[in-house]
């Protein structure tokens, strides 16, 4: 099955800063990789995704990088914000697959 | 349109207890699924659906039943409830985008078993 590291599990930045949070992931057959930002007790919400036939996607501060031949992909925030600072997770699947592997988890802190 | 919900939002059972968690989703989805989620574990796969009538096991299954009736209604039953069952449990749904399968996520059950 599908099996998918992520790194750091903690990232410390000042506002303003940028911050960057990395993946990889084993199946080469995934092609579908979400990003889910979760604040402290509430439930994870879907930020950012893209597919392996798209090598970067942005959405205002937010951009994901995809390395299909390396099996990695990236969350990238600039202009950090204290509302920014949360728990973020990486996964993958297959789109014709319904289950997502989830990465551990980045517990990101903007200082302020 | 009130997404996917969870009932309780908290819930304490001392072992051996068993009891029901219930989700329910309003937005016509297939798939439902059940995670956990403990301190640097990430998400955890427990059980899935992809529609009423079908099920099946994920990445931590042992201890946990479920059923699906109707497309809206997925519950999690634990059998007999253990101190490793202490975890704070999501239901999700998902919709087909153009790219993938998009989880929306219930607000949560945080249970404790003493």
């Amino acid at each position: 099955g599908e099996n998918v590291e992520q790194h750091p599990s903690t990232l410390s930045v000042q506002e303003g800063d940028s911050a960057v949070i990395k993946c990889t992931y084993s199946d080469s057959a995934s092609n579908y990789f979400p990003w889910y930002k979760q604040e402290l007790g509430k439930r994870p919400q879907l930020i950012i995704d893209i597919r392996s036939n798209v090598g970067e996607k942005k959405d205002q501060r937010i951009a994901v990088t995809l390395n299909k031949t390396a099996k990695h992909f990236s969350l990238h925030i600039t202009e950090t914000q204290p509302e920014d600072s949360a728990v973020y997770f990486c996964a993958a699947s297959r789109s014709s697959n319904y289950k997502l592997t989830f990465g551990k988890g980045t517990l990101l802190t903007v200082n302020p | 349109n009130a997404g996917v919900t969870q009932t309780p939002k908290f819930q304490v059972l001392k072992t051996g207890q068993s009891m029901t968690l219930q989700c329910a989703q309003d937005m016509n989805h297939e798939y439902m699924s059940w995670y956990r989620q403990d301190p640097g574990m990430g998400l955890r796969l427990i059980h899935y659906s992809v529609g009423a009538g079908i099920t099946d096991q994920g990445e931590v299954p042992n201890g946990y039943n479920v059923s699906r009736s109707t497309t809206e209604d997925f519950p999690l039953r634990l059998l007999s409830a253990a101190p490793s069952q202490t975890s704070v449990y999501f239901c999700a749904s998902s919709l087909m985008t153009g790219r993938g399968y998009e989880q929306y996520f219930g607000p949560g059950t945080r249970l404790t078993v003493t």
